[in-house]
């Protein structure tokens, strides 16, 4: 399944800095993208979302920019902190999904974030 | 806050052997999922359930496994004869509303070891 690509399996980054998480996408049939944040012995958490209809979505010091013409979403965090050194999942939700069937979600494969103090 | 809850954390089972992981969703959800992870791969789904019914499954719900909601707090899955293949870790997941923007919440999930 090669629908959701997070191209980059780790990232490192200093505190205080930019964290720019990214992932790719190969059809258009997905009406909301959402991330994910996963610490060890932990499901994953969710942080974000933005839907089809917006190009930017903000809260706090995660912001998710969505570029539908380049099948590209990215999490922005600013600034980056310690505790936010974790696995961060991109979520897509299809299209058509509701009435009686409750959409999947489709997972990438995850980026590790590493924040150095 | 309200989490979901899963046991056990950890089950070995020899191969071919039944399995139940039991879920806890918050209680005032409505919709109930299970996806898995797969040592070193990506996060899968396996089926969605609402108002007592199954609304979606992968390719992956085989008739090995079927999903229940025996009461009114317990989600259970169950795979009747486990493969070694089958071992992953099992997220149980729910949900308020149906549809995706809101998010997921998931539980700590259950790592079973099929031997």
């Amino acid at each position: 399944d090669q629908q959701v690509k997070q191209n980059s399996p780790s990232l490192s980054v200093q505190e205080g800095r930019i964290s720019i998480l990214n992932c790719d996408y190969t059809n258009s049939m997905f009406d909301y993208f959402l991330w994910y944040k996963k610490y060890p012995a932990e499901g994953p958490t969710f942080l974000i979302s933005i839907s089809s209809i917006k190009d930017k979505n903000e809260d706090g010091r995660f912001t998710v920019f969505l570029n539908k013409s380049a099948k590209h979403l990215s999490l922005h965090i600013v600034p980056s902190q310690p505790g936010d050194s974790a696995v961060y999942f991109c979520a897509l939700y299809p299209t058509n999904a509701g009435g009686t069937s409750y959409g999947k979600l489709t997972f990438g494969q995850g980026t590790i974030l590493t924040v150095h103090p | 806050e309200p989490e979901v809850t899963q046991t056990p954390s950890h089950q070995v089972t020899q191969m071919g052997q039944e399995v139940i992981l039991r879920c806890v969703p918050i209680s005032n959800h409505l919709y109930f999922y299970w996806y898995r992870q797969i040592l070193g791969q990506k996060v899968e789904f396996l089926v969605s359930f609402y108002n007592n019914e199954i609304s979606e499954k992968s390719e992956i719900f085989d008739d090995q496994f079927s999903v229940e909601r025996p009461d009114g707090s317990n989600f259970t899955l169950k795979i009747r004869s486990t493969k070694l293949e089958d071992s992953a870790m099992y997220f149980c997941a729910s949900s308020e509303m149906g549809q995706g923007l809101y998010g997921y919440t998931f539980g700590s999930g259950t790592r079973l070891t099929v031997v």
